[in-house]
């Protein structure tokens, strides 16, 4: 049965720092992982998809990176914002349809 | 196009009544997924629908939560005689297909639900 651990499970950061989130699961035949931002009050919101061939994934301030064998994922954003706070969850989605979510990080970025 | 919507986006009922939940998914989207998130827990795969193909109902909680998938395209999640701990966000997400490793799930905006 799939596990996902997610640290830390809560960050407070001031305005303009890097700052790294880490997932990790126990089973390491993933199809893919994603990552997700939650805003409180709303639905999920796709940031980055990592295939299981990939090693890494960019988009814009954010990168994530995936070591399937030691079943690790990583998520860096770079130059936080105030509008990076939120919720961030990571989905391994492994064999079947059954995509497993961590409990997630929640950011809060002081402006 | 339209990303997944959901309706209604709060419900509130009496312990005890019926309840149906809908998910209009993007488009094309040939799968379909219900999670449920209760207050201060992670999401809770429900079941999954892909295309034509019997779904994947292993997660649902108990026999009083049964899901349909009418023409490949809306589905209603229906939770019956519900109790105080089913009060929850039901959130709803659709990708191009479930089985490969290359597509993003798209989530709904979620029902709140609440059994008073």
């Amino acid at each position: 049965k799939q596990e996902v651990t997610q640290i830390p499970a809560a960050l407070s950061v001031p305005e303009g720092e890097n700052l790294v989130l880490n997932c990790s699961f126990t089973d390491s035949a993933i199809y893919n992982l994603q990552w997700f931002r939650q805003d409180p009050g709303k639905g999920l919101t796709s940031l980055l998809l990592i295939q299981s061939s990939q090693r890494e994934q960019t988009s814009g301030r954010l990168n994530a990176s995936l070591d399937k064998s030691s079943g690790r994922s990583t998520l860096y954003i770079a130059a936080s914002q105030p509008g990076d706070s939120a919720t961030y969850l990571c989905a391994p989605k492994a064999g079947g349809f059954k995509t497993i979510f961590g409990a997630g990080t929640r950011l809060f970025v002081k402006a | 196009g339209a990303g997944v919507s959901q309706s209604p986006s709060n419900k509130v009922t009496e312990k005890g009544k019926d309840v149906e939940l809908r998910c209009d998914p993007i488009s094309g989207h040939t799968a379909l997924y219900w999670y449920r998130q209760s207050l201060g827990q992670g999401l809770e795969f429900l079941i999954y629908f892909q295309g034509n193909s019997a779904p994947d109902k292993s997660g649902l909680p108990s026999d009083r939560f049964s899901a349909e998938r009418t023409g490949g395209s809306v589905s209603t999640l229906t939770i019956q005689r519900t109790q105080q701990e089913d009060s929850a966000v039901y959130l709803c997400a659709s990708s191009f297909d479930g089985t490969g490793d290359t597509y993003e799930q798209y989530f709904g905006p979620g029902t709140r639900l609440t059994v008073t």
